[in-house]
């Protein structure tokens, strides 16, 4: 119940073109949402983040969709860019406690 | 990374050996973490620390402790390193527990850990 199903594993995704990733809980009591970034060889970086009383957040050209309904949350980068290759992880966290992080997606573009 | 630096960067030790990672900040943030990262399982939690001499034990604490006497140095310590904690270790730190509520974790640059 506590897990974050995050898919898919890898992804290639030609330069211009959407790339998307999903995740999905179980928990509904989680009431945040961020996705992490992760270049090689640094630490993870907060990208972007939603709560569940809104549908969908938008920050330039990364989007996240939210379906509280279906318990998954998926997030879309427009227009990908060669710089965007890096890992993502999604996250989920209830009542401030501890961060619950997916299993991360490799994301190549290229050009 | 935040004001965070993680000591050493890349170790490697053999099966027995007591190892210890040094997360120190400079941010003054009360919440400071140990995550392992491993290819297939993401970031797991190994301990976390919510203030000085107030620490508890994450989702994957086995075969670690972990010990903070002041607020800026977090240390992750294993006392009898085995293969299965060949992994990158990653500090993280952050102003409220968990991150939650709009507050993001910061993490450091991580530590290659290999255990022969």
């Amino acid at each position: 119940q506590q897990q974050v199903k995050q898919s898919p594993q890898s992804l290639i995704v030609q330069k211009g073109g959407i790339s998307i990733i999903n995740c999905a809980y179980e928990n509904t009591a989680f009431d945040y949402f961020p996705w992490y970034q992760q270049f090689p060889g640094k630490g993870p970086a907060l990208l972007i983040a939603i709560r569940p009383d809104v549908s969908e957040k938008k920050e330039g050209r990364f989007t996240i969709s939210f379906n509280k309904s279906a318990k998954q949350f998926s997030l879309h980068i427009m227009d990908s860019q060669p710089g965007d290759s890096a890992t993502y992880f999604c996250a989920a966290t209830y009542n401030t406690d501890k961060l619950i992080f997916g299993t991360g997606t490799r994301l190549q573009v290229f050009p | 990374d935040a004001g965070i630096t993680q000591s050493p960067r890349h170790k490697v030790t053999e099966t027995g050996t007591p190892v210890t990672l040094r997360c120190h900040q400079t941010e003054n943030h009360r919440y400071m973490y140990w995550y392992r990262q491993d290819p297939g399982h993401g970031l797991r939690l190994i301990h976390y620390s919510y203030g000085v001499k107030d620490t508890d034990k994450g989702e994957v604490s086995d075969g670690y402790s972990v010990s903070r006497s002041k607020t800026e140095d977090f240390l992750l310590t294993l006392e009898s390193a085995t293969s299965s904690q060949t992994s990158v270790y990653f500090c993280a730190i952050s102003t409220t527990r968990g991150g939650g509520s709009g507050n993001e974790q910061f993490f450091g640059p991580g530590t290659r850990l290999t255990v022969l």
